[in-house]
């Protein structure tokens, strides 16, 4: 099994509609982030953990919220969809540490907002 | 603040063929640098990595330098196989924490036989 499982891996909904992307991990990692991927941006940081009680926004968090419901469990909501969320959105978890701490990434989902 | 450049491809190569993306960055005070691969249909994992000037990361055939004079961090192979066939991502962790890594915006490579 891989060590961090995201579900759905594919998911078209309709605009203004709300959806849930889940994300658990097996690592046993405190510290869990929400990315999405576009072609020409890379990666870029919705929302980051580093414990269930600790929730922080990354640089485009606006029409995303998250909920850490158990150390190994993170999701992330669209509350109201929009076309521009349409994307391909990787969970990913990391071990304590800074400067050599290596992220274990998910399969990732795709997202299509239509 | 921190950034990273690289091509976004993509890059064909035939098999066997010698590889170079080119990743250069901008980053205050020591940053370390990673290399990330994607392959289709799948997450991102870590190549390799340096953390210090003129450190070397290697991995799999694939060898990148720190060059902090140059700041750059190519990523190089001398002799490439169709499973190669991936998007490869550069990556600067700063000192602040992973949360504050910035990823540059992936290379495709496609190698053909």
């Amino acid at each position: 099994d891989a060590d961090v499982t995201q579900t759905p891996r594919n998911r078209i909904t309709k605009t203004g509609k709300r959806i849930m992307l889940e994300c658990s991990q097996t690592k046993g990692h405190d510290r869990m982030y929400w990315y999405r991927q576009d072609p020409g941006l890379g990666l870029r940081l919705i929302y980051y953990s580093f414990d269930v009680k600790d929730i922080n926004k990354g640089e485009i968090s606006d029409g995303y919220s998250v909920s850490r419901q158990a150390q190994a469990k993170f999701s992330l909501s669209l509350e109201s969809a929009i076309p521009n969320q349409t994307a391909l959105y990787f969970c990913a978890t990391s071990g304590p540490g800074t400067m050599n701490t290596e992220a274990f990434f998910g399969q990732g989902t795709r997202l299509t907002v239509v | 603040g921190n950034s990273v450049t690289q091509m976004e491809g993509p890059v064909t190569l035939s098999e066997e063929a010698f590889l170079t993306i080119n990743c250069t960055y901008t980053a205050t005070g020591y940053p370390s640098l990673f290399w990330y691969v994607q392959y289709p249909g799948e997450g991102l994992q870590l190549l390799l990595k340096a953390t210090k000037a003129d450190d070397k990361g290697s991995n799999k055939g694939f060898e990148a330098t720190y060059r902090k004079e140059t700041t750059s961090f190519h990523l190089e192979k001398g002799s490439v196989q169709v499973s190669d066939s991936a998007v490869y991502f550069c990556a600067l962790y700063p000192s602040g924490g992973y949360q504050k890594v910035t990823f540059g915006i992936g290379t495709k490579l496609q190698v053909i036989p």
